[in-house]
């Protein structure tokens, strides 16, 4: 199984839409989680960090339930310029030791 | 304004002849990484550095070698590359012990031939 794992879509969807992406992730030690996104060619960009408690961000919403061990993303009213990969990430460790696990990411086209 | 350079952006290259990837941040960030990224892979973390002189390897450091003489600078090196290292290379680097957010430099495309 690995350790962080999207589903890479792509997901198509109609402006305006709702959609949502889920990521599962095998080490229940994991500490922290966020959501990043990356346009075609170009560097990851944050796009929220991942609290037990939910969290929202606009249109953007992004939970944790660490029962199941998934994180997800919610995106409301989808634009044009929403088109990206989203990548799930996850931080494992504390003190000295420093893990990082990207997911493979998930592919969202909006369509006009 | 707040960045994180690489250079050289594009590179080109021959199998054995070694070469360096720079990488800077100019936010006094005390850690910094470095990622490779292939189709189906996703981002792979090759080394970290938590501060000036501590540096550890990721997941996939075979082939690498990175130093961290000052805060602000990464540099990637790869002694004799070989076409397996083709591949989208990107540092980014963070503040604090939790790697809050990374700020990720605009990524290296090396081919080796």
């Amino acid at each position: 199984r690995k350790e962080v794992e999207q589903d890479p879509g792509p997901f198509n969807v109609p402006e305006g839409a709702t959609v949502a992406f889920n990521c599962t992730y095998s080490n229940s030690a994991s500490q922290s989680f966020f959501w990043y996104r990356q346009d075609c060619r170009k560097e990851p960009k944050l796009l929220m960090s991942v609290y037990s408690s939910g969290n929202e961000d606009g249109r953007f919403t992004a939970q944790l339930n660490r029962a199941s061990q998934y994180i997800s993303l919610l995106i409301r009213d989808s634009k044009l310029s929403d088109s990206a990969t989203y990548l799930c990430v996850v931080n494992e460790g504390s003190g000295g030791y420093q893990k990082v696990t990207f997911g493979t990411g998930t592919k969202l086209q909006v369509i006009p | 304004e707040a960045q994180v350079t690489q250079n050289p952006r594009y590179l080109i290259t021959v199998t054995g002849k070694k070469l360096t990837v720079t990488c800077s941040q100019n936010m006094n960030h005390e850690y910094m990484s470095w990622y490779r990224q292939d189709p189906g892979l996703g981002l792979r973390q090759i080394y970290y550095s938590m501060n000036v002189e501590v540096t550890d390897k990721g997941d996939v450091p075979e082939g690498y070698k990175v130093s961290r003489k000052e805060k602000r600078n990464f540099p990637l090196i790869l002694e004799s590359p070989s076409p397996n290292q083709t591949s989208l290379y990107f540092c980014a680097s963070s503040f604090g012990r939790n790697f809050n957010e990374q700020f990720f430099g605009p990524g290296t495309r090396l081919t080796v031939l």
